[in-house]
């Protein structure tokens, strides 16, 4: 069976600093793996996606995210943070026709 | 284009009650998921509709649980009746494309509280 796992309910960082929001996965064959952001009282906004190819995936707002397949994880990552990235991130495995996602990491950025 | 749109925003009912939830998808998008998100967990997966078809309902908690999707257009999520455990935020999706590697359009959820 499908699954991911994020293993912080919350990432603290100050603005202007890099920032990683840790994902692993467990799949049979080949990973589809997805970052998606909620901010409060919206619903899911798609940031970017790995299906085959260069491990680092460039997405929308400065995001990327680095694929390792020997680690089975997924981590998203940011140069630099910004206060308004501040919000709901869940990370997801797709296949099958559906996505099976993480239980979201809550990112704070400190001005 | 207009996105996924969700309704009602916010439902508070009472145990026993019975609640419909509608999701207008993305005009043209055969794909529609329902998603379930309980306080703090993960989002689940309830089933996926490929046009008026339900091609995947292994996440349906239990017959409570009715969904539909006239005409291959909106569909609805009945809980009837609804108990305890059913609060918490539910998410409709669409995608034109398979799900599992296309990108999911989400509405802004539905928010259901049972008391």
């Amino acid at each position: 069976a499908q699954s991911v796992a994020q293993p912080e309910d919350q990432v603290n960082v100050a603005e202007g600093n890099p920032l990683t929001v840790k994902c692993t996965y467990s799949v049979s064959g080949n990973p589809y793996l997805f970052w998606y952001v909620q901010y409060p009282n919206r619903g899911l906004q798609f940031l970017l996606k790995y299906i085959t190819g260069d491990n680092l995936v460039k997405g929308s707002y400065g995001f990327e995210a680095e694929f390792n397949k020997s680690q089975t994880s997924f981590h998203l990552k940011k140069p630099s943070a910004l206060v308004s990235d501040s919000a709901l991130y869940f990370c997801a495995v797709g296949g099958y026709n559906k996505l099976i996602f993480g239980a979201g990491t809550r990112l704070a950025v400190h001005p | 284009e207009a996105g996924v749109t969700q309704f009602p925003s916010h439902s508070v009912i009472e145990k026993g009650q019975t609640v419909t939830l509608r999701c207008d998808p993305i005009s043209g998008h055969d794909n529609l998921y329902w998603y379930r998100r309980v306080m703090g967990k993960e989002i689940k997966f309830l089933l996926h509709f490929v046009k008026e078809s339900k091609q995947d309902e292994s996440g349906m908690p239990n017959n409570r649980f009715l969904a539909e999707r006239t005409g291959g257009t909106y569909s609805t999520l009945k809980v009837q009746p609804a108990e305890l455990e059913d609060s918490g935020v539910y998410f409709c999706a669409s995608s034109l494309g398979q799900g599992g590697v296309s990108p999911l359009h989400f509405g802004n959820g539905t928010r259901l509280t049972v008391t």
